[in-house]
């Protein structure tokens, strides 16, 4: 069990367009989603932590006009980059965590690419 | 603040050799510990946890004790494997269904 999925795998954009990737989680409501980003050979940034029906609280230095983040049930959770820009060009992952657990469940990932 | 610091990268070894990636950790409250591992080109999985101290999580032949003395959670493998080649990352969790604190992850390579 404990099974997240994440969508798109790998997406490639032409810059100043809008991308939405999708988190969800299959067989359990999650309590807590975050959003993260992973540079190449660095660790894990988070950006985002998200809970249902409330508004995303953001780390310090991530635009929230820039990445939107939508929980609109239990088992999903939307982050949408915004007039993508090359610099942007990053792996996203995200993580759920269900109650009272503190292990998070990751996603695969979603590459994006912006030309 | 929260902190974990990981031995720093990368590591290589060779097949059936022994393997230690030391982490440290600095917390307010008691954490739970943790190992993800992380394939290439794949999200991150949980490895090992463990919740209190002088716990030891184990899976897939790795281990970790939790050593509240020395605060750390050191990951070991007695003979790895070509198939242990990736990233790993220490975490620890202060609150329940909270958000975790990262190391930067331990890059590791196994040669046969």
């Amino acid at each position: 069990g404990a099974v997240v999925s994440q969508h798109p795998s790998r997406v490639i954009c032409k810059s100043g367009t809008s991308v939405k990737i999708e988190c969800r989680s299959l067989d359990f409501q999650a309590t807590t989603m975050f959003w993260y980003r992973q540079f190449p050979k660095k660790s894990l940034m988070l950006m985002a932590t998200s809970n249902e029906g409330s508004k995303a609280t953001y780390e310090q230095g991530v635009e929230k006009d820039k990445f939107l983040i939508n929980h609109a049930s239990l088992t999903l959770s939307t982050l949408t980059v915004t007039s993508a820009h090359p610099e942007d060009s990053s792996f996203y992952i995200c993580s759920a965590t269900r109650s009272p657990e503190s292990i998070q469940y990751f996603g695969a990932g979603t590459r994006l690419s912006v030309l | 603040g929260d902190s974990v610091t990981q031995m720093e990268g990368p590591v290589t070894l060779s097949e059936e050799a022994f393997l230690t990636i030391n982490c440290t950790y600095t917390a307010t409250g008691y954490p739970s510990l943790f190992w993800y591992v992380q394939y290439p080109g794949e999200g991150l999985q949980l490895l090992l946890k463990a919740t209190k101290a002088d716990d030891k999580g184990s899976n897939k032949g790795f281990e970790a004790t939790y050593r509240k003395e020395t605060t750390s959670f050191h990951l070991e493998k007695g003979s790895v494997q070509v198939s242990d080649s990736a990233v790993y990352f220490c975490a620890l969790s202060v609150t329940n269904a909270g958000k975790s604190t990262f190391g930067d992850g331990t890059t590791l390579t196994v040669k046969p």
